[in-house]
């Protein structure tokens, strides 16, 4: 099955500065690849994703990188806030076949220091 | 519109007792997700509906785990005997496209 590595598992950044979180995957099959944002006793709510078919997404200040052949993607935020402090999960889906279900790294928790 | 809720939020189990966790998607959502998040962890996967159909049970850890949709809609995670171990969060999603929708959670503690 699949298998989904992401690091670092924390990111401390000055208020301004920019983040980076890389994620691996293994299988070579999935397509699709979403990033979550989850607050301390929040629900995860998605903030962007991008399609295998696709190299960069941007979106204000946050854009995703993937590269397929090495099966890595990235999540970079610029101009980090305070309140973009948080857990950040990547994963991955295969959308072939009859389930989408995602799987998700370990999570990174960044902290922006005002 | 309402998104994913779910309840109990909070659920305090004795070791051995039954549970019953419940998830109300957002209307129209064929797809519909549970998932696992122990503490530090991210989700996992448990159990994967569409419409009432079960299609995916493959993530539930033993045989006290049991998932039901029987009308397409309102899904239940029900766990039998709890363990200290089947202590997490469990996460309800919906979905009718790519993204999935999660619910605040159902904070689980089995003492």
């Amino acid at each position: 099955g699949e298998n989904v590595e992401q690091h670092p598992s924390t990111l401390s950044v000055q208020e301004g500065d920019s983040a980076v979180i890389k994620c691996t995957y293994s299988d070579s099959a999935s397509n699709y690849f979403p990033w979550y944002k989850q607050e301390l006793g929040k629900r995860p709510q998605l903030i962007i994703d991008i399609r295998s078919n696709v190299g960069e997404k941007k979106d204000q200040r946050i854009a995703v990188t993937l590269n397929k052949t090495a099966k890595h993607f990235s999540l970079h935020i610029t101009e980090t806030q305070p309140e973009d402090s948080a857990v950040y999960f990547c994963a991955a889906r295969n959308s072939g076949g009859s389930n989408y279900k995602l799987t998700f790294g370990k999570g990174t928790l960044l902290t922006v220091n005002p | 519109g309402a998104g994913v809720s779910q309840s109990p939020r909070y659920k305090v189990a004795k070791r051995g007792q039954d549970v019953a966790l419940r998830c109300d998607p957002i209307s129209g959502h064929v797809s519909l997700f549970w998932y696992q998040q122990a503490l530090g962890q991210g989700p996992e996967f448990l159990t994967y509906f569409q419409n009432e159909a079960q299609l995916d049970k493959s993530g539930l850890p033993s045989d006290r785990f049991f998932a039901e949709r029987p009308e397409g809609s309102v899904s239940t995670l029900k766990i039998q005997r709890t363990q200290q171990e089947d202590s997490a969060v469990y996460l309800c999603a919906s979905s009718v496209t790519r993204e999935q929708f999660f619910g605040p959670g159902t904070r689980l503690t089995v003492l």
